[in-house]
């Protein structure tokens, strides 16, 4: 079975500078990958999402992933947060046999300093 | 365009009574429809998931039980909650097709007392 670590419970960065949200996945082949963000008391919004081809991935918001099949990593970069990007983040994995289900990672909440 | 609605918004109940949320997707058939439960620092874990009216998946042995009546509803019930039942339930469906995204509603707070 599949599974993702995100190694990071929380991260701090300052309003204007880079982001890396790591995450890590297990499983015997490419799976499909997705990052989702969530602002408090509300549900998870789709950022972006790979399932093949060109392995660096842009989304909404300014995001973007790289899939890097030799680490089993998808780490999400953003060039420059902004406070409203204060919120927590989820890296998800999908595969072809799962029957559609997709295990999610414990997610990275990231706090946003001026 | 698909929207997917998920109330109550937030619902207070008693140990011991029953409970049902829905949750009622527009704009597409024939979705996949699942139900997640999103504990504090424990990410989401995923309850049941169904593929088709009538048919349920349940992922974790529990208290709760799902139904999909019609095509686009998804419905999560417990005839006895429990003080452990407390949680944000999340609602999601997703398009066929292998490789489509699951796309999640506002969510549910409940809180037992």
């Amino acid at each position: 079975a599949q599974s993702v670590t995100q190694p990071d419970i929380h991260i701090t960065v300052s309003e204007g500078a880079s982001l890396e949200l790591r995450c890590n996945y297990s499983y015997g082949a490419t799976p499909y990958l997705f990052w989702y963000v969530q602002s408090p008391g509300q549900g998870l919004q789709l950022l972006l999402k790979y399932f093949s081809g060109d392995t660096l991935v842009q989304g909404i918001k300014g995001f973007e992933a790289e899939f890097k099949r030799s680490q089993s990593s998808f780490n999400l970069r953003k060039p420059s947060v902004h406070w409203s990007d204060a919120a927590e983040y989820f890296c998800a994995v999908g595969t072809p046999e799962g029957y559609s289900t997709l295990t999610f990672g414990k997610g990275t909440m990231l706090l946003v300093s001026p | 365009s698909q929207t997917i609605h998920q109330w109550p918004a937030t619902l207070v109940q008693p140990v011991g009574s029953p409970l049902s949320l829905e949750c009622t997707v527009e704009g597409t058939s024939n979705p996949n429809l699942y139900w997640y439960r999103q504990a504090a620092g424990r990410g989401l874990q995923l309850l049941f998931y169904s593929v088709g009216i009538g048919q349920i998946s349940s992922e974790v042995p529990q208290n709760l039980s799902a139904s999909r009546p019609q095509d686009r509803q998804f419905i999560l019930s417990s005839k006895k909650l429990l003080l452990s039942d407390s949680g944000f339930y999340l609602c999601a469906w997703r398009g066929t097709g292998d490789s489509q995204p699951q796309h999640f509603g506002d969510g549910t707070r409940l809180s037992i007392l």
